[in-house]
Formats: C-alpha cells, structure tokens, sequence
C-alpha cells in the first residue's frame, strides 16, 4: 500500500510565485518522521526539511516553509517567491518503524519555474 | 569534508553478469541504505543495514544482495543483472539512535543499464 501520495505530477509557476507541494501519508505509528527532498536536473537529491510526529510545528526556513498537520495526514511544501532554480522534482518521504526507518518516497512533483 | 560517494556512476553490462555497485561513506554513520529510482515508481528501497555485520531486506530485495564489514562501506551486488534491474541506484546513509531516526543523506547516484 502507498505510504506517501504526491497527488500534483507537474506544477508550472511563474517566477516570483509562491508555490504549495501537497503530500499526504500514511503510517499507524505514534513516532514517524517526514522529509522533503529535491532532486534537480543534475540528479542528485538534496535534503530540504525535516519534521517530526511529536513536534508538530509549522516552521520557516528561508524561503522554505512546512505545514505539517496530524489530524488530516498532510505535510505541505510551500516555496516563497520561487526561482527558476528551484526547478526540480521534490519528494515528500516518511519514515516509521515498519520500514526500519527506511524513507518510503511519494512519486515526486516536478516543478518547473519559468521566468 | 565527511561525505558519501559512489562508483561507477555509470555501468553498462550484459544480462547474466554479476555487478557490484560501492557505496562508501565518511561519515561513520551507522545506517546505510540502497533505492533504486525508476520513472512512475520514484525511490524503492532494496536493503539497508544498522551496522556492521547487519543487513535487512527492503522492498525490492529480489535479486539484489549486499554485506556490511566495515562502517563506511555497503556494496550492493547484482547476482545475475536483468534488463529489469536498468535503473538509477542511490545510496544513503544516516546516524541512528534507539527510536529515533536522523536525516538521511544520498550519494550522487549510479546509473545502470543492463542489454
């Protein structure tokens, strides 16, 4: 059964647009961990943010921000004033003790940002 | 700087061979993990390890083998390479203690095609 859900494939924004990447998950542990990670045309992933069950906060980080609600399964991605190089797929991943705290990915969310 | 690499980062090779792929990581981290990433399927998890001396199946294991003998190493072999096992391999790995989990990060990626 999938774990994680990237219900938006693609997403096109203009530049200077803020942007939401939605991702909704599934675990029956208390204690679970949630990641966002990008992956540019280069192909590596990169670690963006981190959350965690017993800590549910909505936070800030540069342009970067999280809302991570408990009570609907979500964990949202939202990019403040987007660039042409956050082009990229993004993966919403969880980890929980069914997987050994392995990180069970969603399909991505490409996103393209166009000047 | 500490960091995590893999070689080759490209592979071509014949069905029926057996491929290695290394992972080494500087880190000293404890976990270490091996995702295959394929186009509709995003990142699956084929093994991972805790520490030395220890290895777990992940989702797509069939095929696949790896060994742990050191704590910076984790090579994940191919017994016999089938067209179905062309994909791009990312290695990871993150610290662990008791429940709790910390943020994995990947290696560059190996690209393997198998004729």
């Amino acid at each position: 059964a999938q774990k994680v859900t990237q219900a938006q494939t693609e997403i096109s924004v203009v530049e200077k647009e803020d942007v939401t990447l939605d991702c909704v998950y599934e675990t029956r542990d208390t204690t679970y961990y949630l990641f966002w990670y990008k992956q540019p045309p280069s192909g590596e992933l990169v670690f963006l943010i981190r959350g965690n069950s017993f800590d549910e906060q909505n936070e800030i980080s540069g342009r970067y921000s999280w809302n991570f609600q408990k009570s609907t399964s979500s964990f949202n991605f939202t990019i403040t004033a987007s660039q042409v190089v956050d082009s990229a797929v993004y993966f919403c991943a969880l980890s929980d003790g069914n997987s050994g705290y392995a990180l069970n990915f969603g399909k991505g969310t490409s996103l393209l940002v166009t000047p | 700087d500490a960091e995590i690499t893999q070689s080759p980062r490209h592979k071509i090779t014949e069905t029926g061979r057996q491929v290695t792929l290394a992972c080494h990581q500087t880190w000293n981290h404890n976990n270490m993990f091996w995702y295959r990433q394929d186009l509709g399927h995003g990142l699956r998890l084929i093994h991972y390890s805790y520490g030395v001396q220890d290895t777990n199946k992940g989702e797509v294991s069939d095929g696949y083998s790896v060994s742990r003998s050191n704590t910076e190493d984790l090579p994940l072999t191919l017994e016999s390479a089938a067209s179905s096992q062309t994909s791009v391999y990312f290695c990871a790995s993150s610290e662990f203690s008791g429940r709790s989990t910390d943020t994995q990060y990947f290696g560059p990626g190996t690209r393997l095609t198998v004729l």
